[in-house]
């Protein structure tokens, strides 16, 4: 089956700019969490969705914002860009209680 | 705050001997635990998890071993293999918060043939 699918793999952008990033997760994964990878800082947890409603928030500011679709589908957006967001994007989808399946992620550059 | 944290950015080790990667947590309310592995230019890949009704799991070369009262945890490798050397997280979840993952900095583990 397939995996969780994330786009686009790589991004640029300019400060005061916005940007949404793309998941589709596992079909049958209701779940779908983000995290923002950077180096020395491990995955921090941005937030989760499941049947379409934020379930789990993480300590970002609100720049930071994500929805999810009916097919579970999951988009991300980063609002006025700002030089610190520069980081991979990582979205994992679960069953319920279960672990995580992460995709390849999105390497976002903010210039 | 960084609720787990693993304190060693890096560890070398030989091929065919182990490899120790350790974790420290603070919440005591954590009762899940899993490892992941990642590589350059891909998402983490499951490794094994333990839940804290155990002490010890084990999945082929991998054992996970958990110590709660020192709320430490820590991932055995025997034999380690050059095919192991990527970056190691440990995560961490809460009793019915499943998927709300904490996440150490990761190890990089470098194993030499």
């Amino acid at each position: 089956k397939a995996g969780v699918t994330q786009t686009p793999r790589y991004l640029i952008k300019t400060r005061g700019q916005q940007v949404t990033l793309s998941c589709s997760p596992i079909s049958g994964h209701r779940s779908v969490s983000w995290y923002q990878q950077t180096p020395g800082q491990g995955l921090q947890f941005l937030f989760e969705y499941f049947s379409e409603t934020q379930r789990n928030k993480g300590n970002f500011p609100g720049r930071f914002s994500g929805r999810q679709f009916s097919n579970s589908r999951s988009e991300m957006n980063v609002s006025t860009l700002e030089l610190g967001d520069s980081a991979l994007y990582l979205c994992a989808s679960s069953l319920e209680g279960g672990g995580y399946t992460f995709g390849s992620g999105t390497r976002l550059t903010v210039v | 705050d960084q609720q787990v944290k693993q304190n060693s950015p890096s560890l070398s080790v030989q091929e065919g001997r182990i490899s120790i990667l350790n974790c420290d947590y603070t919440n005591s309310m954590f009762d899940y635990f899993l490892w992941y592995k990642k590589y350059p230019a891909e998402g983490p890949t499951f490794l094994i998890s333990i839940s804290s009704i155990k002490d010890k799991n084990e999945d082929g070369r991998f054992t996970v071993f958990l110590n709660k009262s020192a709320k430490h945890l820590s991932l055995h490798i025997v034999p380690s293999q050059p095919g192991d050397s990527a970056v190691y997280f440990c995560a961490a979840s809460g009793r019915g918060n499943f998927n709300k993952f904490y996440f150490g900095s990761g190890t990089k583990l470098n194993v030499k043939p």
